[in-house]
């Protein structure tokens, strides 16, 4: 059972352009991670978010943690070709982690 | 500092054959997981451990089976391989869960 929804699955768009992914859940997150996994290539952490509300940058990369802690964003200024990849948002549960399925972003030159 | 190393890379086996998947971390990690990644279904997790010596199972543990000896080491053992355990197999270390995981760079299995 998948506890983490994310949107959309696919996206594509034009280099310059900027872009908002989303991950939701029914449940409260203890805790949130980001990660951009490229092909061939296992996923790399780009930021954990704790607090509702928290908002975090990383260079073009802003991500948001919602008030109630159900929801999270990631909004990308100005998408370059090197951005391309497949984003994952995790959850902390009490077990391990969880994952979303993903949102395969490509961005055209 | 090498992080999260898998080996092999890639693997052909046949149905019913068995093998183990290596992964070992020089982070000294107290959590290390085995992760499976097929497409449309993201990352599912399939045994985890917290420590040397102590081991559970994940969402997808059936057909698999680990141990944890040491911290560095935690190998997946495929007992009687199917077709339908035909993906990409991550193997995934942290210190702590909160601060997020350092994966390998993945085994690519195929069972034919």
């Amino acid at each position: 059972t998948q506890l983490l929804e994310q949107s959309p699955q696919f996206l594509s768009i034009q280099e310059g352009e900027n872009l908002t992914v989303y991950c939701n859940s029914s449940s409260v997150f203890s805790s949130l991670q980001w990660y951009r996994q490229e092909p061939g290539e296992g996923p790399v952490l780009l930021v954990t978010v704790v607090t509702g509300g928290e908002v975090k940058k990383l260079k073009r990369l802003t991500f948001q943690f919602g008030d109630a802690r159900k929801d999270s964003s990631l909004h990308i200024t100005a998408a370059q070709p090197g951005d391309t990849g497949l984003y994952l948002c995790a959850e902390n549960n009490n077990n391990d982690m969880r994952f979303g399925a993903g949102t395969r972003l490509t961005v055209k030159p | 500092n090498a992080g999260v190393t898998q080996t092999p890379k890639f693997q052909v086996l046949k149905t019913g054959q068995s093998m183990t998947l290596q992964c070992a971390q020089d982070m000294n990690h107290e959590y290390m997981s085995w992760y499976r990644q097929d497409p449309g279904m993201g990352l599912r997790l399939i045994h985890y451990s917290v420590g040397a010596g102590i081991t559970d199972q994940g969402e997808v543990p059936n057909g698999y089976n680990v141990s944890r000896s040491t911290t560095e080491d935690f190998p997946l053992r495929l007992l009687s391989a199917a077709p339908s355990q035909t993906s990409v197999y991550f193997c995934a270390s942290s210190s702590y869960k909160v601060y997020g995981y350092t994966f390998g760079s993945g085994t690519r299995l195929t069972v034919v």
